[in-house]
């Protein structure tokens, strides 16, 4: 069973362009959440998913991020028009319900912005 | 002030011995603790989880949470080589959503041989 999947594990982007990261849950999980991770800080919670349905987008800055799940394909957290402050790892985690307990963390992808 | 406390470290210890690790937490609304241990370049991985005041054991791997005190602590026995990494304290309120976590920063750990 294969864990969960991040693409691409890095990411370069010029300021001003868009960035796109993708997270394919491990198989039969329904719930996908995002974090962000800055240097020599811990995660922060941005927003957890269900399929089709956003639960808790409270950790999401209020500009230029959005997040989707749909129903077919992985889920998107996609970045418009980055700046310098958007470079960081960004964590995608999956559980097979709502669960504090079994989240599985992917790879993380590496956002550089230039 | 954060609500989640936690020392950056680094740790070193030498093989062998114990490691003590420890979250401090200012909301008693949360009541369910987690630790994750991240490799350089690697997503966290859960080590423990618990949800009670008082100790939980597995293998090498304790953890020991005082609500009464806000504090919870992660000790590793005869720690190798292989323990060397980031170890994440995370916890959950009932009162946020269910699934969201609140991660201290994390202490890093150096075992030497």
């Amino acid at each position: 069973n294969a864990g969960v999947m991040q693409n691409p594990r890095h990411l370069v982007r010029r300021r001003g362009q868009e960035a796109r990261l993708r997270c394919s849950p491990m198989k039969g999980h329904s719930h996908v959440y995002w974090y962000r991770q800055l240097p020599e800080e811990g995660l922060k919670f941005m927003v957890y998913l269900q399929k089709e349905n956003i639960i808790d987008e409270s950790g999401m800055p209020k500009e230029r991020f959005s997040a989707e799940f749909p129903k077919e394909g992985p889920s998107i957290l996609r970045i418009q028009q980055v700046v310098r402050g958007d470079s960081a790892a960004y964590f995608c985690a999956s559980s097979p319900y709502t669960s504090q307990e079994t989240q599985y963390f992917g790879p993380g992808t590496r956002l550089l912005v230039l | 002030q954060k609500e989640v406390e936690q020392d950056p470290g680094p740790l070193s210890v030498p093989e062998g011995a114990i490691v003590s690790l420890n979250c401090t937490y200012s909301n008693s609304a949360f009541q369910y603790f987690m630790w994750y241990r991240q490799y350089s370049r690697k997503g966290p991985e859960l080590l423990m989880y618990t949800y009670s005041s008082g100790n939980k054991e597995d293998g090498r791997f304790t953890a020991q949470v005082d609500k009464s005190s806000k504090y919870i602590s992660l000790f590793i026995r005869d720690s190798q080589p292989s323990d060397s990494a980031t170890y994440l304290c995370a916890l959950n309120a009932p009162t946020d959503s269910w699934g969201k976590l609140q991660f201290g920063a994390g202490t890093q750990v150096v075992v030497t041989p």
